[in-house]
């Protein structure tokens, strides 16, 4: 089958950083995307890999590594307005459809 | 401005009266899509379609239908809403890459919180 995999949950400091990882197994790949979501709002993009390595975005930077299935959302100098969702998703190819996590719920503390 | 638009943003019904949800896009977007946002199952797809008079289901397409006659619009119709079909649903629109090398981020509709009592 195809899934990804994501924490469910984690916390996080005002002004630290925080990693959130995203493991994948599918039978294709055309790139993956993550998205945030605030509660009761819809998904925005923040970020595609295609190709392995790390690509940085102001605060935010996603990793991958296509061998390993493997791929974070690196989020630094963190803001309360950063307590969101955040969804892993791959485009595996097949179907032409995307697959989601389940997202990770992250919470920004004072 | 780029957007996805879907209305209504709210709407309480009742077991067995059909509705429709529409969701039009602005930026000629071959490619759309139709999920429902369950808490504790994510984003689960119902329908979506790679372009005009084509379209497919996803993984959850049970109770929905789906048209695509241009290429803005692609209503989602609950024929017999049943209560659970109760959800926060979305509408995304993307591009397809030349070369068949996959889609382009999705951009989302505001979503629209259906329940069905």
């Amino acid at each position: 089958g195809q899934n990804i995999d994501q924490p469910t949950e984690m916390t996080a400091t005002e002004g630290a950083i925080v990693q959130i990882n995203c493991t994948y197994q599918t039978s294709g790949f055309n790139g993956l995307f993550w998205y945030q979501q605030h509660a009761g709002e819809a998904p925005t993009f923040l970020s595609y890999n295609v190709l392995d390595g790390l690509e940085e975005k102001g605060r935010f930077s996603s990793f991958l590594s296509r061998s390993k299935g493997y791929s974070y959302l690196l989020l630094k100098e963190l803001q309360m307005k950063d307590s969101a969702s955040y969804l892993c998703a791959v485009d595996a190819g097949n179907n032409r459809k995307l697959i989601w996590g389940l997202g990770t719920s992250l919470a920004v503390n004072p | 401005e780029a957007q996805v638009t879907q209305n209504p943003r709210y709407l309480i019904t009742v077991t067995g009266k059909k509705l429709t949800v529409t969701c039009s896009q602005n930026m000629n977007h071959e490619y759309m899509s139709w999920y429902r946002q369950d808490p504790g199952l994510g984003l689960r797809q119902i329908y979506y379609s790679m372009n005009v008079e084509v379209t497919d289901k996803g993984d959850v397409p049970e109770g929905y239908k789906v048209s695509r006659k241009e290429k803005r619009n692609f209503p989602l119709i609950l024929e017999s809403p049943s209560p659970n079909q109760t959800s926060l649903y979305f509408c995304a629109s993307s591009y397809r890459r030349p070369g068949g090398l996959g889609l382009t981020e999705a951009f989302f509709g505001q979503g629209t919180r259906l329940t069905v009592v």
